[in-house]
């Protein structure tokens, strides 16, 4: 199986706190994608990273979040600014560039709790 | 944009007997790969079956499910559920090529009884 790495597994911030999680993708893999799941509802997408450039990306994150990815085993999601709506698992996943699936695969995710 | 419905909410099936979980989709596209995760229990989502070929039965752990363009669905189906089937079933759906991000849809909590 692969292995996508998010640390840490749970982060509680007060409102207005800025908020920070990792993920390291899996070896090898040039494309990492992040989502955010509420209440184990719909995942919904967030931001992509190829090759550890921003290519796609919601206005959210454009207005409250940052997002990078330093180098290829090494990307962070941050909230700038805390709000109880940003309570919510948030997902990593990284795929291969190339081949014929482009599966996904999915970290545990980070459990954001704003107080 | 792209859109997916799926069956949402609580699903309660007892054990042994079948499920199916319906999936319907929109997009612009055409060349378009279709997929199913679960997500147990404080897990990640897992890849469960992926499709991108009209009219062809996708298998794998004794899920199944069959895309029909000329319906726009992928409904996912099992013959006989067992308890461990317990999870989260997403229905998504993303442009072929990487960098394409899954638009999922609601979700589905699958509950086997014994």
């Amino acid at each position: 199986d692969a292995a996508v790495t998010q640390k840490p597994r749970y982060l509680i911030k007060m409102k207005g706190q800025e908020a920070e999680m990792k993920c390291i993708p899996e070896k090898g893999h040039t494309a990492v994608f992040w989502y955010q799941q509420k209440q184990s509802k719909e995942l919904k997408f967030l931001i992509y990273f190829q090759n550890q450039q921003p290519l796609d990306q919601i206005d959210m994150v454009k207005e409250r979040f940052s997002a990078v990815c330093p180098s290829s085993s090494l990307c962070s999601l941050g909230i700038r600014t805390c709000e109880a709506e940003d309570s919510a698992l948030y997902l990593c996943s990284s795929s291969q560039f190339g081949g014929d699936s482009y599966e996904q695969y999915f970290g545990p995710g980070t459990r954001l709790t704003v107080l | 944009g792209d859109s997916v419905t799926q069956t949402e909410g609580l699903v309660t099936v007892t054990e042994g007997l079948p499920v199916m979980l319906n999936c319907t989709y929109q997009t612009a596209y055409s060349d378009v790969a279709f997929f199913w995760y679960v997500q147990y229990l404080n897990e990640a989502p897992k890849l469960l079956l992926r499709s991108s070929t009209d009219n062809k039965r996708t298998e794998h752990q004794g899920f199944h499910a069959t895309l029909h363009k000329s319906s726009s669905s992928f409904h996912l189906q099992k013959s006989s559920v067992q308890l461990s089937d317990s999870a989260l079933y997403y229905c998504a759906l993303s442009q072929q090529g990487t960098g394409s991000k899954l638009s999922f849809g609601k979700g589905a909590k699958l509950t086997v009884s014994p």
